[in-house]
């Protein structure tokens, strides 16, 4: 599984956009990246996924440049209840294992 | 929405006892997985299941045990619960092959074993 760095917390206001980044340096050919969103006391829950360049649907954009070492979740106009831990993952689609890394803590704050 | 429903939120149980983590879904997905969650340890895989009947250890199946003798049903087992096994227990499934291996989650099960 590739190896995924993102930071640890981010703070924000409600309204504001968030853009969370994760570094994946050696995602292999055929790897998905996927982000999931994790409540207190919550199971993970898929949010979106992409290969490569952009991809919308209506709770976040993720944003994958040409050489797909990086990646950005953002999130818009976000709100109290987008209180939660962001988990970036990297895989193929035989993976049976899922690596959650530490995630991101993202606070909203009102 | 695919539902992964996880029979107990929160369970309290004494050192030794067996215990029984249950675990529904409702879309026909083939496999199943359990994990616990720690903090600072993040997820780590425990079991996982193929289909019906079979199953695979994860990372971290010593002291536990599975039995999938239905499609929907994936059960977790403690033979003699312990301390350390106080934990977030997560249940999760997906279709099999699926190109893109998302795995659906259930709410969790907070076990504290006394």
């Amino acid at each position: 599984l590739a190896k995924t760095t993102q930071p640890i917390s981010m703070d924000s206001y409600e309204g504001q956009e968030v853009n969370i980044t994760c570094s994946h340096n050696n995602i292999a050919t055929n790897d998905y990246i996927t982000w999931y969103q994790q409540f207190p006391s919550q199971g993970p829950r898929f949010i979106i996924q992409g290969y490569k360049t952009k991809v919308t649907n209506e709770v976040a954009s993720l944003f994958i440049p040409a050489d797909r070492k990086s990646s950005t979740l953002s999130l818009p106009r976000v709100s109290l209840s987008d209180t939660a831990v962001y988990y970036c993952l990297v895989g193929v689609s035989n993976d049976y294992k899922l690596s959650f890394g530490a995630g991101t803590t993202v606070t909203v704050r009102a | 929405d695919v539902k992964v429903t996880q029979s107990s939120r929160y369970l309290v149980k004494r050192t030794g006892e067996k215990v029984f983590l249950e675990c529904v879904q409702d879309m026909d997905h083939e496999n199943m997985f359990w994990y616990r969650q720690d903090p600072g340890l993040g997820l780590r895989l425990i079991y996982f299941s193929y289909d019906v009947k079979m199953k695979e250890k994860g990372d971290i199946p010593e002291g536990y045990s599975v039995s999938r003798e239905k499609k929907e049903r994936f059960s977790l087992i403690l033979e003699s619960a312990s301390t350390n096994q106080t934990s977030m227990y997560l249940c999760a499934s997906r279709i099999r092959d699926s190109l893109k291996n998302i795995q659906y989650f259930g709410a969790g099960t907070r076990l504290s074993v006394l």
